[in-house]
This record gives C-alpha cells, structure tokens and sequence, in this order.
C-alpha cells in the first residue's frame, strides 16, 4: 500500500546484529500494529502503537511511534535466526485499515 | 482457543469456476476482515464486517467479489467467476473492536492459497 512506506524492502544481517526497520505514513494515525509473517504462513501480531511517543518492547523487540503519529520503528537486539521472516507494519485512521509492503528479513547463522 | 479457522487452505481452479472461501473467527470476536496478499500489491483490505455488518467494502475488487457474514461465527468470500489474476493468499482476520477511537489487534487465520488456471 502507498498508504505506508516501509523500510528497507530487505535486509539480510547476521546473527547477533542489531537492526532497524522503518514504516512512515504520510498522514496522522491513530494507532499502528506490527506483524511478523513467516514465508507461505498467517501474520503474527507482535505489537500495537497507540500514543504519539509511545514505546513497547518485547523480548529482543522494540517498537516506537514518534510523537507526531506518522512514523515507526521496529528494532531487534541481537538478531536470531528466529527472527527471520517478513515484517509488516499495519496502521489504523478510523475506519479505514492499511499494511505496509514488508521488509523481508534474513539472519545469517 | 483454535484461533481463526480458514478452509480450504489451497484451492486449485478453472477460469469462470466459483470459488468459496471459509473463515470462522475467535469465539467473542466482533470484527472480521478479509484481506488479499499478492507478490505485487500486498496486503489488501477487501471488506470488513462489525458485529456481522459490513462496514466498509471499498476494497473488494469488482462485482465479481462477494462476501457474507450470516452470523457471528462464520464468513465467506465468493468470487463468482474467478479469474486468473485473482490468484493470491486470501486472509481472514478478527478482532474484538473497542469503542470508538478504540483499538486491538487483528487475528490472522493461515490463509487461503488460491489458484485461477
């Protein structure tokens, strides 16, 4: 969707490397939701941003929504292969539901 | 809980053949969507129903695409007749929806990987 830039497209990093994927909206949300998707499989909820500044973390995630409620971003702490899949950022106006492309993520052993 | 339950999981068919997709959402859930995943465009929201009304349909591609939810357990998108370029991965997702201005997370079911011959 236009509706919400992610980036990068990919990234391939290698095991025990910090990363940093990045989703921006053009207009003013009212809250954001990260998923992972592993390849052929449904979408795993792993968190949701309500609050302008507000931030989550859980285990080696972290998430961020910047004041303005336009942008996010997903970190991992010493990336595992585990952490291999896509992730897309998932955003909320009202009614209206939108996802992001994905950043399709590879951690090398 | 079982989570959110699609059937089938593949489906194999002809052009102009009517295609019927499941889905049954988590017991309490008052929300249920319907997405499409394609290589090229995504994940696309095609409708989404609240408390067994659709809300907003914009989505759906064209009149070829239909989509019920008789009651609160069980939905179906019908695509009558299929066409190649609708093969993709068709998500259904639930969610208990808050108030208004409220928010919670969608629940995806595995997906339903379609194929138009």
């Amino acid at each position: 969707s236009q509706e919400l830039e992610q980036s990068p497209q990919s990234l391939i990093v290698q095991e025990g490397k910090n990363l940093t994927i990045n989703c921006t909206s053009s207009k003013t949300l009212y809250g954001l939701y990260w998923y992972k998707q592993k390849y052929g499989e449904g979408l795993i909820f792993l968190m949701m941003l309500q609050k302008g500044g507000e931030e989550k973390s859980h285990e080696k995630i972290t998430a961020k929504l910047d004041e303005k409620k336009q942008q996010s971003s997903l970190h991992i702490t010493a990336s595992q292969p585990s952490h291999a899949g896509i992730y897309l950022c998932g955003a909320d106006r009202g009614n209206q539901f939108y996802f992001g492309t994905g950043t399709s993520l590879t951690v090398i052993p | 809980d079982a989570g959110v339950i699609q059937s089938p999981r593949h489906e194999v068919t002809e052009m102009g053949q009517e295609v019927t997709l499941r889905c049954k959402p988590i017991s309490g859930h008052n929300s249920l969507f319907w997405y499409r995943q394609t290589m090229m465009r995504g994940l696309e929201l095609l409708i989404y129903f609240n408390n067994n009304v659709p809300i907003d349909d914009s989505g759906m591609p064209e009149d070829r695409f239909s989509a019920k939810m008789p009651n609160a357990s069980f939905s179906t998108l019908k695509i009558q007749p299929s066409e190649p370029r609708d093969s993709a991965v068709y998500f259904c997702a639930s969610s208990l929806a808050l108030l208004a201005g409220g928010l919670n997370e969608q629940f995806f079911g595995p997906g339903t990987r379609l194929t138009v011959l």
